[in-house]
Order: C-alpha cells, then sequence, then structure tokens
C-alpha cells in the first residue's frame, strides 16, 4: 500500500546537536510538507515543496532546514539554531491541484534531553 | 489565508448523529473546504472535502451553506473510534498549503 513513512516515531537530541527526520512517501505526490505540533495545540508549517529541488518557507522556517533532491524524500534538519524543538514533527503530501486531500504520516516526537 | 473558526469542544453519545460546525466567513471563491481528525500521537487523516455542494463519502457528509461562509460536517452515527480533534481549513487553489487552526475536541459518551 502506498504512503508516507517517517522515522525515526521517537528521536532524543543533546543540545546543541543537529538531528534529520526523514521523511519517504511511495504516493507519487508532487508536493510535500513538514508540520510541528505542540501540545494541545494545532499544526504549524516549517517548509514546504511542490517540486524537487525547489521549497518555501513556511511560518516557523527558523532553526529548520530541507532538501527536496528526489521526489519521494523530503527530510528535515532541526538545527542547533532552534531553541524549543521540542515537539511532534508531521510531514505529509499531496498530489497537484485541489482536488485531493493531505496524506500525513504517523510523525516523529523529538524530544531535547 | 482565510481563518475558520470552530468550537474548541463538544461532546455527543455512541450511535448518535454528531455535527460538527465551522465558519469561514472570509471564504474565496477558489477556497476549498476540507476537514480533517487527528487521534492523539498520531497524524492527521484526511475526512473529506468540498468546494460548493455538499459532498459525502463513507466517512462522513459535508453540508456547505449557500453562501459558503460556514460548513457543518456530518457524523451520521458515532463511534467511539469518532472520537478526535476535527480540524476545519481552507484550501485556497494554487497557494498548495493549508493552514490548521486549533480544531474541535470531539468526545464521544458510550
Amino acid at each position: 500500500d502506498g504512503g508516507i513513512t517517517q522515522s525515526p516515531k521517537y528521536l532524543f537530541r543533546k543540545e546543541g546537536q543537529n538531528v534529520t527526520l526523514s521523511c519517504e512517501q511511495n504516493l507519487n505526490h508532487d508536493a510535500m510538507y513538514w508540520y510541528r505540533q505542540d501540545p494541545g495545540q494545532g499544526l504549524r508549517l516549517i517548509y514546504y515543496s511542490q517540486i524537487v529541488n525547489d521549497f518555501q518557507k513556511g511560518d516557523i522556517a527558523e532553526g529548520y532546514s530541507v532538501s527536496r533532491e528526489k521526489k519521494e524524500s523530503f527530510p528535515l534538519t532541526v538545527t542547533s539554531a532552534q531553541k524549543n524543538p521540542t515537539a511532534f514533527y508531521l510531514c505529509a503530501s499531496i498530489r497537484a491541484g485541489w482536488g485531493h486531500g493531505y496524506t500525513f504520516g504517523s510523525g516523529t516526537r523529538l524530544t531535547v534531553v | 489565508d482565510a481563518k475558520t473558526t470552530q468550537p474548541n469542544s463538544m461532546e455527543s453519545n455512541e450511535e448518535e448523529p454528531v455535527h460538527l460546525p465551522c465558519n469561514h466567513s472570509t471564504i474565496s471563491g477558489t477556497d476549498y473546504i476540507h476537514w480533517y481528525r487527528q487521534l492523539p500521537s498520531q497524524g492527521p487523516e484526511y475526512v473529506i472535502h468540498g468546494l460548493t455542494s455538499n459532498v459525502n463519502n463513507r466517512m462522513a457528509s459535508l453540508a456547505i451553506a449557500e453562501d459558503r461562509k460556514s460548513s457543518t460536517l456530518i457524523l451520521h452515527r458515532a463511534t467511539l473510534r469518532d472520537a478526535a480533534v476535527y480540524y476545519c481549513i481552507l484550501g485556497r487553489e494554487g497557494a498548495q498549503k493549508l493552514v490548521f487552526g486549533q480544531g474541535t475536541r470531539l468526545t464521544i459518551n458510550p
């Protein structure tokens, strides 16, 4: 079955370290997204990419970086510049056009220790 | 981005219909109305979406007001598994991104 795979499910980071969260999809979707969710809150957009080798900042891009070298993959790096990285991170993808809905991954929970 | 307004929480009983309201008074002509739901510690799940006409699928129905300034997600017969946070979101054609609000936390009583 097609879907989005996020890994790892849980991730612990020491302060000052960079970590990379993986997001892979086999849906042949064009656009991919990264969202951050804090406890009891809605989702906030970090970065999104509509085509390979191109991406745009979302509402809270500071302290994060992404790449889109392949259509299937959209990894997110949480850098040491992100002062409060502990959160639930969600990756999503969508086919071109608004006749379709997002498909979300199961998320990565990042904790700074 | 056009905003939506939803009640923070709602409660219903098992096997009864549930009507989840959403106001979107600043909706534009090219905005689709999307609904997603999220269970604890999981990614959101697509429920339904529409533009102007009412929509039905195996999960729910979406009733859109004639002026499109509000919509209602209808769960015809709630089960305990329907307990989740429900998000009503507007997706603008060409913008290719969805902005999530706080959603409505739905509690289903057995």
